[in-house]
């Protein structure tokens, strides 16, 4: 009930092209959707998040899709750049009762981005 | 603004050791949330504190344990280390209430266990 899968493990792009990672989730209680990027030697960064009233949330060349019937959420990168090459991982979480603590994330497995220039 | 601290950036152990790991969260943040990652099993929760009190807790077994202090610094400990352990240990912090959902991570502790 707690994973979070993704797929696919690896994806090789060229420059300018579109980077496309998806995401499945089990758990109907997670309310809070988030990516992070992780480049080698340093710790995740958020990139962009979303929750589950709203279907897509884009942020420059970022753009979440989210279907929550389906119980999945992607990940699209447009106009790839070489600097993009990272690990991506999507994660889950949900809120304490009170709606304030999103700590514990679960995370899918990640996936080696790779831009080609 | 600082980022998130962790020190030690690296760590040598053997087996049995216990080992001290620190966590300096943003200037602001109360939550913090420790992560192990592995190549094999990713990225998997520890424990969260906020306010000193320990607020969720992952599938870990008793010898990872935590804490955090009044001014939200926070350590974690692994007791009687065993080769499994060697992982990238990452601290993460978070303003954790009021819509506190956006989790900042530090560069980890790279723990290995001879």
């Amino acid at each position: 009930q707690q994973q979070v899968k993704q797929s696919p493990q690896s994806l090789i792009v060229q420059k300018g092209g579109i980077s496309i990672i998806n995401c499945a989730y089990e758990n109907t209680a997670f309310d809070y959707f988030p990516w992070y990027q992780q480049f080698p030697g340093k710790g995740p960064a958020l990139l962009i998040a979303i929750r589950p009233d709203v279907s897509e949330k884009k942020e420059g060349r970022f753009t979440i899709s989210f279907n929550k019937s389906a119980k999945q959420f992607s990940l699209h990168i447009m106009d790839s750049q070489p600097g993009d090459s990272a690990t991506y991982f999507c994660a889950a979480s949900r809120g304490n009762a009170g709606g304030t603590s999103y700590g514990k994330l679960t995370f899918g497995q990640g996936t080696i981005l790779t831009v080609h220039p | 603004k600082a980022g998130v601290t962790q020190t030690p950036r690296y760590l040598i152990k053997t087996r049995g050791q216990q080992v001290t790991l620190s966590c300096s969260p943003i200037s602001g943040h109360r939550s913090v949330s420790w992560y192990q990652q592995t190549p094999g099993q990713g990225l998997q929760f520890l424990f969260e504190y906020f306010s000193e009190t320990q607020r969720n807790k992952g599938n870990f077994p008793g010898r990872f344990s935590g804490r955090q202090f009044s001014n939200s610094r926070s350590e974690m400990n692994v007791s009687t280390l065993e080769l499994g352990d060697s992982a990238l240990y990452l601290c993460a912090s978070s303003f954790g209430q009021g819509g506190g959902e956006k989790l900042f991570f530090g560069s980890g502790t790279q723990l290995s266990v001879l």
